[in-house]
């Protein structure tokens, strides 16, 4: 199975700072690489698939990037609405598997 | 755009077992996979297996081999996933998540599903 090794756990930031959160996979999974944001009591919302594709009405301050092992997730300019855990997650292999998440909080 | 409706919460035994609906509409049902993903109070995403509907074809994760059944039932645009022996590790919300690439584009609403004695 493909681990999936995420980090920071959390992290505090202000409002504007730029935000990003990386993932690593523990063999090559091309860019089969996708971010989810989750609220509390909420679902995952998908924002990224494919390692940098923005989901239809994903806000632009969104992005990610990379391949093979090592990605990227950037919210350029943190805003208080984005408060919430964000995960990556691999497809490249069965089974799916997901980062640990990071919790993303407002200094 | 596709919708997912999950059935309600459940209460259940250690030993049991436990049966979570989750209703499509909105799309055509066969022409995805939908997946079962679990999490545990205050912990993270754990993918339990998926079924393909136009095919029939289910699979799983190995941590949830026998203990797990995901079926579909496309004269309802409905599929179920039922896991047997519960524990009270199995204390989680369980969602569905249709894959009409290579992500979880869509998600249920979630089904919190406890066990008790």
């Amino acid at each position: 199975d493909i681990q999936m090794t995420q980090s920071p756990s959390s992290l505090s930031a202000s409002v504007g700072d730029r935000v990003t959160i990386t993932c690593q996979a523990s063999q090559d999974i091309s860019n089969y690489l996708n971010w989810y944001q989750q609220k509390p009591g909420k679902a995952p919302k998908l924002l990224i698939y494919d390692a940098s594709n923005l989901e239809t009405g994903v806000p632009s301050r969104f992005s990610g990037s990379g391949s093979g092992t090592d990605f990227t997730f950037t919210i350029s300019s943190l805003q208080p609405e984005d408060i919430a855990t964000y995960y990556c997650q691999q497809y490249d292999n069965l089974p799916p598997s997901f980062g640990g998440g990071t919790k993303v909080e407002i200094k | 755009q596709v919708q997912l409706v999950q059935s309600g919460a459940e209460v259940k035994k250690p030993g049991s077992s436990v049966k979570v609906s989750c209703k499509a509409s909105g799309g055509t049902f066969s022409s995805y996979t939908i997946s079962w993903v679990r999490q545990a109070p205050g912990q993270g995403l754990e993918w339990m297996g998926r079924i393909i509907p136009i095919l029939g074809i289910a699979n799983y994760a190995q941590k949830f081999q026998g203990r797990v059944t995901i079926t579909a039932d496309k004269s309802t645009s409905t599929a179920y996933m039922e896991l047997s022996s519960l524990r009270s590790e199995d204390t989680a919300v369980y969602y569905c998540a249709v894959s009409q690439t290579h992500a979880f584009d869509i998600w249920g609403q979630g089904t919190m599903v406890t066990v008790s004695s």
